[in-house]
């Protein structure tokens, strides 16, 4: 079965600590994974994919076939960071969705 | 560049009333074209998705329907609503399976 799943409804850190949002995926492929963000007020958008292999807002997220996640990284957060972030999977046609972690950056 | 609206923002309809929802892409021919519903908790559940016009694809059984009767427009429809259709409702595109998708600004249905 095609699964993403993101263990923490609700993350709170800390101004400057690092942050890890788990993800972790099931797929029999090659499985392409992406990092959604969802700023209060502004539409979801895309934050990075795998192969892309970037940093983007000082986040980045490395795939781990053997461990089959794909958790999203920051070493210092910043307030700004608060959002809601979805993991997703590149299914056969479509995106399957975990079901988000609420980042909660604290001043 | 590409654009895609959704409309209308918020709607209140009674239970048992129909509904249109509509969502058009700019920019791009031939996009892939996705209907989500946003529930706290649940994530993004896909609805509705297709590939091409009047190709449509179901993902989940319910009293909702999809159509495209054009190439870059994508309608979420239904001819009864019920309370359990209440909800956020995010309309998407992605040039081909492989890309990213892009979402709209979403739809708040509420259901009295």
């Amino acid at each position: 079965a095609q699964r993403v799943t993101q263990p923490e409804k609700l993350l709170s850190v800390f101004k400057g600590a690092p942050v890890e949002l788990k993800c972790n995926y099931s797929y029999s492929g090659s499985p392409e994974l992406f990092w959604y963000v969802q700023y209060s007020r502004q539409r979801l958008q895309l934050l990075l994919r795998h192969i892309s292999r970037e940093s983007i807002k000082g986040f980045t997220a490395d795939l781990n076939k053997g461990e089959t996640s794909f958790h999203l990284k920051k070493p210092f957060a910043q307030e700004e960071d608060s959002a809601m972030y979805y993991c997703a999977l590149q299914g056969t046609y479509k995106y399957i969705f975990g079901t988000g972690t609420r980042l909660k950056v604290l001043a | 560049s590409q654009t895609i609206h959704q409309w209308p923002a918020t709607l209140v309809q009674p239970v048992g009333s129909p509904l249109s929802l509509e969502c058009t892409v700019e920019g791009t021919s031939n996009p892939n074209l996705y209907w989500y519903r946003q529930a706290a908790g649940r994530g993004l559940q896909l609805l509705f998705y297709s590939v091409g016009i009047g190709q449509i694809s179901s993902e989940v059984p319910q009293n909702l329907s999809a159509s495209r009767p054009q190439d870059r427009q994508f309608i979420l429809s239904s001819k009864k609503l019920l309370l359990s259709d209440s909800g956020f409702y995010l309309c998407a595109w992605s040039q081909g399976r492989h890309q990213p998708q892009h979402f709209g600004d979403g739809t708040r249905l509420s259901i009295l």
